[in-house]
C-alpha cells in the first residue's frame, strides 16, 4: 500500500531554514510527481510546489518562489522540502502529497514546523 | 494566483442535502476539468473525495457528487450524516504545473 512517512516536528528561529523529508513506499517513486502543501493552524490549504517524478523538474508557488526548494533522493525514495528565511507565519503543518493526473491521491500525515524566538 | 472562493461555513440537518460552491476565474476553474475536492477532519490529513470535477475514487460514498458550470465548481453531499461534519476544500489545476486551493468550508451537521 502507498505510504508517505514524514519527518518529525521541528522548531526553528526566525531567519533560519528547515528541511522536511517524506519517505515514500508502496509504489514506483519516479512514476509520480510529488507536491508540498501547507496549512497554518486553523487555516486553509496552500499549495507550495511540485517536482516531476521522472526528471526532477520543479515548479514553485509565487508565494514562496525565492525561499523554497523541493528536491528528492530517488535511491532513498525520499522527497525533501527546504524553506529558508523562516518567518513566524511559516508556523504551519507541511504535507507531502502524491499527484495522480493533476489531483492529489495520497497525503502524508504532516510535519509541524514552529517558528519561534 | 488567488485562492478559490468557498463559503466559510455551511450547515445542514441529518438527511438533508447541502452544496458547497468553489468560485474561481476563467484562468483556473473555468479553464480545465481538473477540479478536485478534499475532506479533512480536525488534526488529520485531507482525503480525496472527488477528482476531475465529478469522479469519485473507489471507496468514497455515492452521497458525494460534484459538478462544474463556468468558473464555479460545486460539491453536493446528499443524505447528510454526522460523520460528514468536516472541512472541505476544492482545488484546481491552473496550468504550467501550478495548483490553487479554495479557502475551505466548514460543514456542520446540526
Amino acid at each position: 500500500q502507498v505510504q508517505l512517512v514524514q519527518s518529525g516536528a521541528e522548531m526553528k528561529r526566525p531567519g533560519a531554514s528547515v528541511k522536511v523529508s517524506c519517505k515514500a513506499s508502496g509504489y514506483i517513486f519516479t512514476d509520480y510527481a510529488m507536491h508540498w502543501v501547507r496549512q497554518a493552524p486553523g487555516q486553509g490549504l496552500e499549495w507550495m510546489g511540485w517536482i516531476n517524478g521522472g526528471n526532477g523538474n520543479t515548479k514553485y508557488s509565487q508565494n514562496f518562489q525565492d525561499r523554497v526548494s523541493i528536491t528528492r533522493d530517488t535511491s532513498a525514495r525520499t522527497l525533501f522540502l527546504e524553506l529558508s528565511s523562516l518567518r513566524y507565519e511559516d508556523t504551519t503543518v507541511y504535507y507531502c502529497v502524491r499527484e495522480y493526473n493533476k489531483y492529489f491521491d495520497y497525503w502524508g500525515r504532516g510535519t509541524l514546523v514552529t517558528v519561534s524566538s | 494566483q488567488s485562492a478559490l472562493t468557498q463559503p466559510a461555513s455551511v450547515s445542514g440537518s441529518p438527511g438533508q442535502s447541502i452544496t458547497i460552491s468553489c468560485t474561481g476565474t476563467s484562468s483556473d476553474v473555468g479553464s480545465y476539468n481538473l477540479v478536485s475536492w478534499y475532506q479533512q477532519y480536525p488534526g488529520k490529513a485531507p482525503k480525496l473525495i472527488i477528482y476531475e470535477v465529478n469522479k469519485r475514487p473507489s471507496g468514497v460514498s455515492n452521497s458525494f457528487s460534484a459538478s462544474k458550470s463556468g468558473n464555479t465548481a460545486s460539491l453536493t453531499i446528499s443524505g447528510l450524516q454526522p460523520e460528514d461534519e468536516a472541512d472541505y476544500y476544492c482545488c484546481a489545476y491552473v496550468g504550467t504545473n501550478t495548483w490553487v486551493f479554495g479557502g475551505g468550508t466548514k460543514l456542520t451537521v446540526l
